[in-house]
């Protein structure tokens, strides 16, 4: 149990477009979804934290109007990187958590900005 | 500030040993929790095991073991009779206590990459 989806698992998108990825708990209610990046041989940066029905809570130093998170279920949360540039270029990872302390974390999707 | 402390960037381990990745955090909360997470190079991360700060023992999961010292602030994973398929980045991470501001987040680690050869 306690599997969670992205989509896509890679995309390439022209600089100045927007790319939208979705975060999916297939078996279970996810009352909150994180979504991270990673930058090559680095650590996971949370961007923000998002709760079914609320307004995401956002990092320091995340544009949340770059960064669009919406939540509008308990089983799916969308990530939109709008007007993407090449330095948005990462792996963009999120996790979801239902009650417990554990989080499960989607496989992750690679976006590259030509 | 930096709240979890992974100190070995790289680390080679033979086949059939062990090895032991530090890591070290710091918190004033009494309630949290320590997790280890294993990314291989398909990114994907894989939970290996979890330590809470009012567990009073250490905790095990087949070849990963925690060394938990809570007076030292340190969260060591050991693994057990290393595999060529444990080659991978490994994180420590930390989750506070549950509250409107943090919803349970975790914050990571630098990482510790280990390849183990044969």
């Amino acid at each position: 149990g306690a599997v969670v989806s992205q989509h896509p698992s890679w995309v390439i998108c022209k600089s100045g477009t927007s790319v939208k990825i979705e975060c999916r708990s297939l078996d279970f209610q996810a009352t909150t979804m994180f979504w991270y990046r990673q930058f090559p041989k680095q650590s996971l940066m949370l961007m923000a934290t998002s709760n079914e029905g609320s307004k995401a809570t956002y990092e320091q130093g995340v544009e949340k109007d770059k960064f669009l998170i919406n939540h509008a279920s308990l089983t799916l949360s969308t990530l939109t990187v709008t007007s993407a540039h090449p330095e948005d270029s990462s792996f963009y990872i999120c996790s979801a958590r239902h009650l417990g302390p554990e989080q499960y974390f989607g496989p992750g999707t690679r976006l590259t900005v030509t | 500030a930096q709240k979890i402390t992974q100190t070995q960037p790289g680390m080679f381990v033979q086949e059939k040993e062990a090895v032991t990745l530090d890591c070290t955090y710091d918190t004033s909360d009494p309630s949290y929790g320590l997790f280890w997470y294993k990314q291989p190079s398909s990114g994907e991360m894989i939970f290996l095991i979890y330590q809470g700060s009012y567990d009073q023992q250490n905790a095990t999961e087949g070849r990963y073991s925690l060394n938990f010292q809570k007076a030292r602030k340190s969260a060591n994973l050991v693994i057990s009779a290393s595999q060529l398929g444990d080659s991978a980045m490994y994180f420590c991470a930390m989750r506070e206590a549950v509250t409107t501001d943090s919803w349970g987040k975790l914050q990571f680690g630098a990482g510790t990459q280990v390849v183990v050869t044969p």
